[in-house]
């Protein structure tokens, strides 16, 4: 089983949509839970960074950590096409400097 | 915009040759990471560095190499390459401590026939 489980889509929302996006892990030593957006032939940029539970806002970007679930989403509200892109939960046990990574899931938002 | 470059973007190469790919950056961070990333698969660590001189493997086996001299350069070598290492490698770093933000650099396909 792999540690971080992350539902590879593709996701197509229309222009407007709230999206969720999700991750599931398994090791209960995570700490910090990450969101990347990585545009085709391009490398991953981080969108979020939350540390242990709870919610954090940026814009239109919200990241919720549900640590007894071992469940970390990313909403993205009024979705718009330039959000099209594959994004990467990431996450890490405090101290390793390792970050293990999730598939990704592939998103596109329709005009 | 992160300050980190890798080339060549690109790379077709036969079977057999070395190469290396390169890495800078100009944020003068001392961590730094290798990673490979194939269509749908999660990233894989290959490489880190916690400094000059400082280098250690990744938790996915690799044929490659890496070095760390100056804190700018972390290239990565494959002494010969197989098709089995065609893959996308992506170059990385963060600052040494505290929030532990890695910036990405835009990768380099590699396409061994």
């Amino acid at each position: 089983q792999k540690e971080v489980e992350q539902d590879p889509g593709p996701l197509s929302v229309p222009e407007g949509a709230i999206v969720s996006l999700n991750c599931t892990y398994s090791n209960s030593a995570f700490q910090y839970f990450m969101w990347y957006r990585q545009y085709s032939r391009k490398g991953p940029e981080l969108l979020m960074y939350t540390y242990s539970s709870g919610n954090k806002e940026d814009g239109r970007f919200t990241a919720q950590v549900d640590k007894s679930s071992k469940y970390i989403s990313l909403f993205i509200r009024d979705s718009q096409p330039s959000d099209s892109a594959t994004y990467l939960c990431a996450m890490e046990t405090s101290g390793t400097y390792k970050y293990i990574f999730g598939t990704g899931t592939r998103l596109k938002v329709l005009a | 915009e992160a300050d980190i470059y890798q080339t060549p973007r690109y790379l077709v190469i036969g079977t057999g040759k070395k190469i290396t790919l390169e890495c800078s950056q100009t944020m003068g961070h001392d961590k730094m990471y290798w990673y490979q990333q194939d269509p749908g698969m999660e990233l894989h660590l290959i490489h880190y560095s916690y400094g000059v001189n400082s280098t250690e493997k990744g938790d996915l086996s690799s044929e490659s190499t890496v070095s760390r001299i100056r804190t700018e350069h972390f290239p990565l070598t494959l002494e010969s390459a197989r098709p089995s290492h065609t893959s996308q490698y992506l170059c990385a770093s963060s600052v040494a401590s505290g929030l532990y933000e890695q910036y990405f650099g835009p990768g380099t396909r590699l396409t061994v026939t």
